[in-house]
C-alpha cells in the first residue's frame, strides 16, 4: 500500500529553466495539497486541488507557478523561469476527503536553482 | 481568522522530561486538530489528532489536551526520548476549509 510518491527527490535547475514536480497520491485519495518549506521554517500552503479542479490557490504566486491534478496521472506543480528564490523543499500531501481527514505527505522534492 | 499560532518555536528537554507544545486558533469552524511530526529530510507524518467533542486524547506517550472555550490545544510528550527530537506542527481544519498549519516547534531531547 504505497504512500504519497514524489519525484524527483532532488532537482537542480539553472535560472530561467522550468521545474516540474510530480506527486502521486495515495491510491483512492482525490485531494492533493502542495506546500513549500524553506530550511528551518514551517510549511507554507501553496495550492489545494481535487481531481481536475483547483479548490484553493491562494498561496501560490500568480506568476510562473501552476498546478494541476488531472483525472488520470499524478499531480504536477510547474514552476516556469525559475529564480534562486524558488529553491526550497516542496511537499505534496493527499487525503481521501476534505476538511477533517489526516494528510499523508510525501518526502518532498528539493529544488535547487543555480 | 485562518491562523494557527504555535509556541514555542524551539524547545530543549532532558531525556525523561515532559515536552509541551501549545497552539491557539481563531476560526470556530475548525473541527479537526492533528499534530504532525517531521524528521530532517522527510515529510511530516501524522502523530495524533483530536476532534472537539473530547478534551483529551492519549496515544502512548503522546497526549493532546483540547480547550474548546479558549480555542487552544496542546501536545504533551511524556518521558521524552532522544528519538522524539524532531519538528512538530499543529494544524486545524474543518469542512471544506484547507488545513492550516502552525509555524512548527523544533524539539531537541538531550540525554
Amino acid at each position: 500500500n504505497a504512500g504519497v510518491m514524489q519525484n524527483p527527490r532532488h532537482l537542480v535547475r539553472r535560472r530561467g529553466q522550468e521545474a516540474r514536480l510530480r506527486c502521486s497520491p495515495v491510491k483512492g485519495h482525490s485531494h492533493v495539497y502542495w506546500y513549500r518549506q524553506l530550511p528551518e521554517e514551517g510549511l507554507k500552503f501553496m495550492v489545494y486541488l481535487q481531481k481536475e479542479n483547483i479548490i484553493d490557490e491562494s498561496g501560490m504566486p500568480k506568476e510562473r507557478f501552476s498546478a494541476e491534478f488531472p483525472k488520470e496521472g499524478p499531480s504536477i506543480l510547474r514552476i516556469q523561469q525559475v529564480v534562486r528564490g524558488d529553491s526550497a523543499a516542496y511537499f505534496c500531501a493527499s487525503s481521501p476527503a476534505d476538511g477533517n481527514s489526516p494528510l499523508h505527505f510525501g518526502n518532498g522534492t528539493r529544488l535547487t536553482v543555480t | 481568522q485562518q491562523q494557527v499560532k504555535q509556541s514555542p518555536q524551539s524547545l530543549i528537554v532532558q531525556k525523561g522530561g515532559i515536552s509541551i507544545i501549545n497552539c491557539a486558533y481563531e476560526n470556530t469552524a475548525f473541527d479537526y486538530f492533528p499534530w504532525y511530526q517531521q524528521f530532517p529530510g522527510k515529510g511530516p507524518a501524522l502523530l495524533i489528532a483530536i476532534r472537539p467533542d473530547v478534551s483529551e486524547k492519549k496515544e502512548g506517550r503522546f497526549t493532546i489536551s483540547f480547550n474548546k472555550s479558549a480555542k487552544q490545544f496542546s501536545l504533551h510528550i511524556m518521558d521524552s526520548q532522544p528519538g522524539d527530537s524532531a519538528t512538530y506542527f499543529c494544524a486545524a481544519s474543518g469542512g471544506y476549509q484547507k488545513v492550516t498549519f502552525g509555524t512548527g516547534t523544533k524539539l531537541q531531547v538531550i540525554p
